[in-house]
């Protein structure tokens, strides 16, 4: 079975500040990893993956994760944080293993909230 | 929105009633998954289809049906709506890379309460 955890409800951050947003998760086999971001009443987003090459994933409007096979984690993180970077950010596993119809399994998502 | 749109955008019934909420794509994407989105829960994958006629069972997928009459829709049927069914619901479609790399697009959501 495949499942992911996001251990923060909310994180608070002041804009230009770095911003961290956490995510752990749990495969049998090896996994694909996403981010997303759901602005209010929008669908969700989608701002990067990890498939398999460089740890170091580069994504949308200027995030990044980093994909951590030891500790099982892909955190999302951003430089410098913006007012406007404030929503809710959901992490995504895909078991390459026993993902059978390319599903995914959510997160129950991090509420960011970026202050001036 | 990745060429997607559900119908209604929102839409209040009571229980006991039948309602369908309907998916649209312009992407000729093969698949397509309906979920709902509850507080404390994130998403949670209700049903999915891989090729017209041809679906599965999300892990939620008690209380709904879903038919895939052609490639650019997806259809969700509540048989008859309960409360514990008032949610977004949210589908989205992929194009079903081999090895499903795939990255899901998410439509606008269709915010349902059941009275």
């Amino acid at each position: 079975a495949q499942s992911v955890a996001q251990p923060e409800d909310q994180v608070n951050v002041a804009e230009g500040n770095p911003l961290t947003v956490k995510c752990t998760y749990s495969v049998s086999g090896n996994p694909y990893l996403f981010w997303y971001v759901q602005y209010p009443n929008r669908g969700l987003q989608f701002l990067l993956k990890y498939i398999t090459g460089d740890n170091l994933v580069k994504g949308s409007y200027g995030f990044e994760a980093e994909f951590n096979k030891s500790q099982t984690s892909f955190h999302l993180k951003k430089p410098s944080a913006l007012v406007s970077d404030s929503a809710l950010y959901f992490c995504a596993v895909r078991d390459i293993l026993t993902g059978g119809g390319n599903k995914l399994t959510f997160g129950t998502g991090t509420q960011l909230k970026v202050e001036l | 929105d990745a060429g997607i749109t559900q119908s209604p955008r929102h839409k209040v019934t009571e229980t006991g009633t039948p309602v369908t909420l309907r998916c649209h794509q312009t992407e000729n994407h093969r698949y397509m998954y309906w979920y709902r989105q509850d507080p404390g829960h994130g998403l949670r994958l209700i049903h999915y289809s891989y090729g017209v006629k041809d679906t599965d069972k999300g892990e939620v997928s008690d209380g709904y049906s879903v038919s895939r009459s052609k490639t650019e829709d997806f259809l969700l049927t509540l048989e008859s709506a309960t409360s514990s069914q008032t949610s977004v619901y949210f589908c989205a479609i992929s194009d079903g890379l081999a090895g499903g790399t795939d990255t899901q697009y998410f439509g606008p959501g269709t915010r349902l309460t059941v009275l």
